[in-house]
């Protein structure tokens, strides 16, 4: 589970305010998503990537950004659309092919709501 | 889309005991199930997977059936341990570049 990481661990945001949270992995894999996750509900797409400069959105994208500007990176941005958005957020990486889907997941970041 | 359905939601258990985690998908094109446990306050991570030219897969004291026809696979641990305790999802998948879609989880707690 090495090789991808998010930051911050916890953030905090206020009302308006649009905040962004990182997602790096050094795995060199193609594919990478961003996963919401609140309890009792699983963990939900907002958005994938499976190349640069290329993105979809997933079953819960209201509300947040995202950008691929690089291979390694795919930074998500909860916008003040976003109405309720306290829930631990997870990012994942994968090799993208038919030989390998596993899915390898960042540590998390945590957002609150002052 | 895939939809999968994933029980029980919480399963309590003694240690020793066994425990099977159950899903059921709707495409019958999804040919890869993966498996991810997620300790408390940690990342999830793939435990095991299986494909659907096989009908059960086992590593250890947990094993992997998958029935094609009815639409459905689970997950079995065997003489539960403590450190067993954990949220364990479910995902379904046509493979290559198909999105996985997710369980709801099952919040497993082993009783020492």
């Amino acid at each position: 589970d090495g090789g991808i990481t998010q930051s911050p661990k916890y953030l905090f945001r206020k009302e308006g305010q649009n905040v962004t949270l990182s997602c790096e992995q050094n795995l060199n894999h193609d594919a990478m998503y961003w996963y919401r996750q609140d309890p009792g509900q699983g963990l939900r797409l907002i958005y994938y990537s499976q190349i640069v400069n290329d993105f979809q959105k997933g079953d819960i994208a209201e509300g947040y950004s995202v950008s691929r500007e690089k291979k390694e990176s795919f930074p998500l941005t909860v916008t003040s659309a976003q109405k309720n958005p306290t829930a631990f957020y997870l990012c994942a990486s994968s090799r993208d092919s038919g030989r390998d889907e596993t899915q390898y997941f960042g540590p998390g970041t945590r957002l609150l709501v002052l | 889309g895939e939809n999968v359905e994933q029980h029980p939601s919480t399963l309590s258990v003694q240690e020793g005991d066994s425990a099977v985690i159950k899903c059921t998908y709707s495409d019958s094109a999804s040919n890869y199930f993966p498996w991810y446990k997620q300790e408390l306050g940690k990342r999830p991570q793939l435990i095991i997977d299986i494909r659907s030219n096989v009908g059960e897969k086992k590593d250890q004291r947990i094993a992997v059936t998958l029935n094609k026809t009815a639409k459905h696979f689970s997950l079995h641990i065997t003489e539960t341990q403590p450190e067993d305790s954990a949220v364990y999802f479910c995902a379904a998948s046509q493979g290559g570049s198909y999105i996985p879609t997710f369980g709801r989880g099952t919040s497993l707690i082993v009783h020492p």
